[in-house]
């Protein structure tokens, strides 16, 4: 059971242009919503985060948005560069101990 | 701020024998993750400890998998015997707790490979 879904395997995009990453989760107890971004070979990093009582967190380039009715979430990356492309994984938390679920992530290449 | 240290980074085994993780969480650091990666797929929290007790354990293979965090610190995974469907990325995380705002710091991971 995929509670949390990234439907895209794979974005390409012009550099300066927008990315839009999408996200979407089933279960209702999902509270906090948050982005990771990860590089061949390392660990996945925090990128931005949300809380379920907002619709909007913007930090930089990087901005979330949250539409709790349709259970979906977006990543906009705005200008994109070379640098971001990555794997990005979206990740939600609800419950005791605020467990972490994982979405299977979307590849990113920014094209210079 | 030193990171969350894991090795080894590569392991090679057959399958049915056994292999061991280390993690070294940041210092301070309360909550302790261990997920398993397999290819294509998101990390999967295997185990989650808060100090030295286990606090979610649901997906941990018990019959193979087996991790402990003595001390409350450092931490290890270990898999008795392995199977060809354990090959993935082992990551290990930690954060300063289970507060909603506070994000997982994550390891570079342990890659298995079983043969």
């Amino acid at each position: 059971d995929q509670q949390v879904k990234q439907n895209s395997p794979s974005l390409s995009v012009q550099e300066g242009r927008i990315s839009i990453l999408n996200c979407d989760y089933t279960n209702s107890m999902f509270d906090y919503f948050l982005w990771y971004k990860k590089y061949p070979a390392e660990g996945p990093t925090f990128l931005i985060s949300i809380s379920s009582i907002k619709d909007k967190n913007e930090d930089g380039r990087f901005t979330v948005f949250l539409n709790k009715s349709a259970k979906h979430l977006s990543l906009h990356i705005v200008p994109s560069q070379p640098g971001d492309s990555a794997v990005y994984f979206c990740a939600a938390k609800g419950g005791g101990y605020q467990k972490v679920t994982f979405g299977t992530g979307t590849k990113l290449q920014v094209i210079p | 701020e030193a990171g969350v240290a894991q090795s080894p980074r590569y392991k090679i085994i057959e399958k049915r024998q056994s292999v061991a993780f280390w993690c070294n969480p940041i210092s301070g650091h309360a909550t302790l993750y261990w997920y398993q990666q397999i290819l294509g797929q998101g990390p999967k929290l295997l185990i989650q400890f808060q100090n030295n007790g286990v606090v979610d354990d649901s997906q941990l293979p018990k019959d193979r998998f087996s991790a402990e965090r003595l001390k409350g610190v450092d931490s290890t995974l270990k898999i008795q015997p392995a199977k060809l469907e354990d090959s993935a990325v082992y990551l290990c995380a930690s954060s300063l707790g289970t507060g909603a705002r506070q994000p997982q710091h994550f390891g570079d991971g342990t890659r298995l490979s079983i043969l």
